[in-house]
């Protein structure tokens, strides 16, 4: 069974730290990776994917992949408490098909 | 903005019934999706579509059919609506699988 496995949390931060998400994943064949952020009672949003050539800093927010591990990374730098949701980190299926397995989500708690 | 949008935030329906899940996007994207959300299982992949009366099984489709006549809808149909069917109901959408997803709002639906 290919799985994308996340740490449910909740992980706790005081502003302005470095939050750190990870997530673990099993098709070694994946080719992109994603993480979304949930607000509680909304739809996830899109705000990272990198492929499986290399990491990507956005912002605030940088993404790594360590294809060895099979094990992707998502830090949020200065740590805002806007920055509270859940995070879903998900995984293309090998071979550039269709489908996207999600993880269950870290829920992120920033304090102020 | 990708916009994408559901025919309804909230819906009520009696065991048997047939209902009827509308999802519209407006960025001309090929790939169409829809998902359900349950607390502690995360997003599952119900169908998806990559073209116009094309359609894939996920991994849940049980109980469950899709239309997609135009590329821009994309309709989830549920035959007789059954009390484990209660759930959040997220379509997306996206020009490749390989940059990920818009989602749309959400559908939260009840059967009793």
């Amino acid at each position: 069974q290919k799985e994308v496995e996340q740490n449910s949390g909740p992980l706790s931060v005081p502003e302005g730290a470095i939050a750190s998400l990870n997530c673990t994943y099993s098709d070694r064949g994946s080719q992109s990776f994603f993480w979304y952020r949930q607000y509680s009672g909304k739809s996830p949003e899109l705000i990272m994917f990198i492929y499986s050539n290399g990491d990507k800093e956005d912002g605030r927010f940088t993404a790594q992949l360590n294809k060895a591990s099979q094990y992707v990374s998502l830090l949020i730098r200065d740590s805002q408490p806007s920055d509270s949701a859940t995070y879903l980190c998900a995984v293309n299926s090998g071979g550039g098909g269709f489908k996207t397995i999600f993880g269950a989500g870290t829920r992120l708690f920033v304090k102020a | 903005d990708v916009k994408v949008t559901q025919s309804s935030r909230y819906l009520v329906k009696r065991t048997g019934e047939k209902v009827f899940l509308e999802c519209v996007q407006d960025m001309d994207h090929e790939n169409m999706f829809w998902y359900r959300q349950d607390p502690g299982l995360g997003l599952r992949l119900i169908y998806f579509s990559y073209d116009v009366k094309m359609k894939e099984k996920g991994d849940i489709p049980e109980g469950y059919s899709v239309s997609r006549e135009k590329k821009e809808r994309f309709s989830l149909i549920l035959e007789s609506a059954s009390t484990n069917q209660t759930s959040m109901y997220l379509c997306a959408s996206s020009p490749t699988t390989m940059r990920g997803g818009y989602f749309g709002p959400g559908t939260r639906l009840t059967v009793t």
